[in-house]
């Protein structure tokens, strides 16, 4: 049972367009959302998150949407950059209180110079 | 933020045999954890190591096969036993104190033959 889903493997955004990536999530229980954007050879490197106490969070060129009542979440790239291409996975915790990261699957997003 | 390096970054091993990763951060972290990520695939949890106590394991993944080591507030160690090509994996340490960001290693890139 996947419990964050990301339902597009791959975007592709011109340079200085909107990126928009999406994520779903089943458990209601989830309260902690987070955005990591993973390079080849690298390991995932954090860079946004939200509380399900908010539905906005913003940090420079990222914002990160969150609507509870549809349990998705939404993040946003503005300009998009070609240094933006990666893999972007959304993530989630809180149930029952723990610590443990659900990830979803991932989108590749390429940012066409 | 901490800085998490891991050792090897990547190896070629021929099944049956074990291979022992090595995950250092440059700072003391209450947990640590152990997470695989399978050609095409999310990253999954494999188990959570906090020092002083043994690794608690998610479900799908035994100690026997993974057995995990956790002597010091900055060091962990992952053994990938008696493999075959199902464990060719990334595997990722990630570091997080309770209710903060969780980041990231680099990742060790495994192919098992």
């Amino acid at each position: 049972d996947q419990q964050v889903k990301q339902n597009s493997p791959s975007l592709s955004v011109q340079e200085g367009r909107i990126s928009i990536l999406n994520c779903d999530y089943t458990n209601s229980m989830f309260d902690y959302f987070l955005w990591y954007k993973k390079y080849p050879a690298e390991g995932p490197t954090f860079l946004i998150s939200i509380s399900s106490i908010k539905d906005k969070n913003e940090d420079g060129r990222f914002t990160v949407f969150l609507n509870k009542s549809a349990k998705h979440l939404s993040l946003h790239i503005v300009p998009s950059q070609p240094g933006d291409s990666a893999v972007y996975f959304c993530a989630a915790s809180g149930d029952s209180g723990t610590y443990k990261y659900i990830f979803g699957t991932g989108t590749r997003l390429k940012v066409l110079a | 933020s901490a800085v998490i390096s891991q050792k090897p970054s990547r190896d070629i091993c021929q099944r049956g045999t074990s291979l022992t990763i090595q995950c250092q951060v440059d700072s003391q972290v209450t947990m640590m954890f152990w997470y695989r990520q399978q050609p095409g695939q999310s990253l999954t949890l494999i188990a959570t190591a906090n020092q002083g106590s043994e690794a608690t394991y998610e479900s799908g993944f035994v100690i026997d096969k993974f057995p995990i080591s956790r002597p010091n507030l900055t060091f962990s160690t992952l053994t990938v036993s008696n493999m075959s090509p199902e464990d060719s994996s990334i595997y990722l340490c990630s570091v997080g104190r309770w209710g903060e960001t969780q980041y990231f290693g680099p990742g060790t890139r495994l192919l098992v033959l």
